[in-house]
């Protein structure tokens, strides 16, 4: 069963740590992206990649980084971790939309900073 | 800029009654995809549906239609003989760019839909 899966479900972390979130795909997609989901915001882009190394900004970078060394990992960073950093984050993939398919989404990480 | 609007916070549905969920948006491309996902409490993103922006026809998947209106730029899911465990949140998204290095999917605030006996 092809899938995306994130490395944690739940996840506590102190003001000021360095938080690495971790994305891994087996359907060899080329895209890749970082969302957030907030009550009554939805989901919004952080980053995506298009290609090992590469990446975009999406809607709200500000306080992430993202690192993409292989194609089927897409890291998310939180080089400083913040109160309003407390969300739950989506990592999806997909094919280019030349190549037609649509999204597929890990089950989410559910991100606390105390 | 694009932009995806969902009106309706919350919405409940009788059992069997049919639903519809509304969805707007606004892009200046030509060339877009309309889909829909719904997210369980468990916090999965289950696709639903897609429309694209020159199919000709409604999508329709089992109970699932979507009711594309380009002229009014809106793309309303309609579900009928609703299930209780069509209890979910619903997000309306929107694929832009044709390029390898834009493609990206922008959501809706949601919907969350509620169904009672």
């Amino acid at each position: 069963d092809v899938k995306v899966t994130q490395s944690s479900r739940y996840l506590v972390k102190r003001t000021g740590e360095k938080v690495f979130l971790e994305c891994v795909q087996d359907m060899d997609h080329e895209n890749m992206f970082w969302y957030r989901q907030d009550p009554g915001l939805g989901l919004r882009l952080i980053y995506f990649s298009y290609d090992v190394k590469m990446k975009e900004k999406g809607d709200i970078p500000e306080g992430y980084s993202v690192s993409r060394e292989k194609k089927e990992r897409f890291s998310l960073i939180l080089e400083s971790a913040s109160t309003n950093q407390t969300s739950m984050y989506l990592c999806a993939s997909s094919l280019n939309p030349g190549q037609g398919g649509g999204y597929t989404f890990g089950s989410g990480t559910r991100l606390t900073v105390v | 800029a694009q932009k995806i609007t969902q009106t309706q916070p919350g919405m409940f549905v009788q059992e069997k009654e049919a639903v519809t969920l509304d969805c707007t948006y606004d892009t200046s491309d030509p060339s877009y995809g309309l889909f829909w996902y719904k997210q369980p409490s468990s916090g999965e993103m289950i696709f639903l549906i897609y429309q694209g922006s020159y199919d000709q026809q409604n999508a329709t998947e089992g109970r699932y239609s979507l009711n594309f209106q380009k002229a009014r730029k809106s793309a309303n899911l309609v579900i009928s003989a609703s299930q209780l465990g069509d209890s979910a949140m619903y997000f309306c998204a929107m694929r832009e760019g044709r390029s390898y290095n834009t493609d990206k999917l922008i959501f809706g605030t949601g919907t969350r839909l509620q169904v009672f006996p």
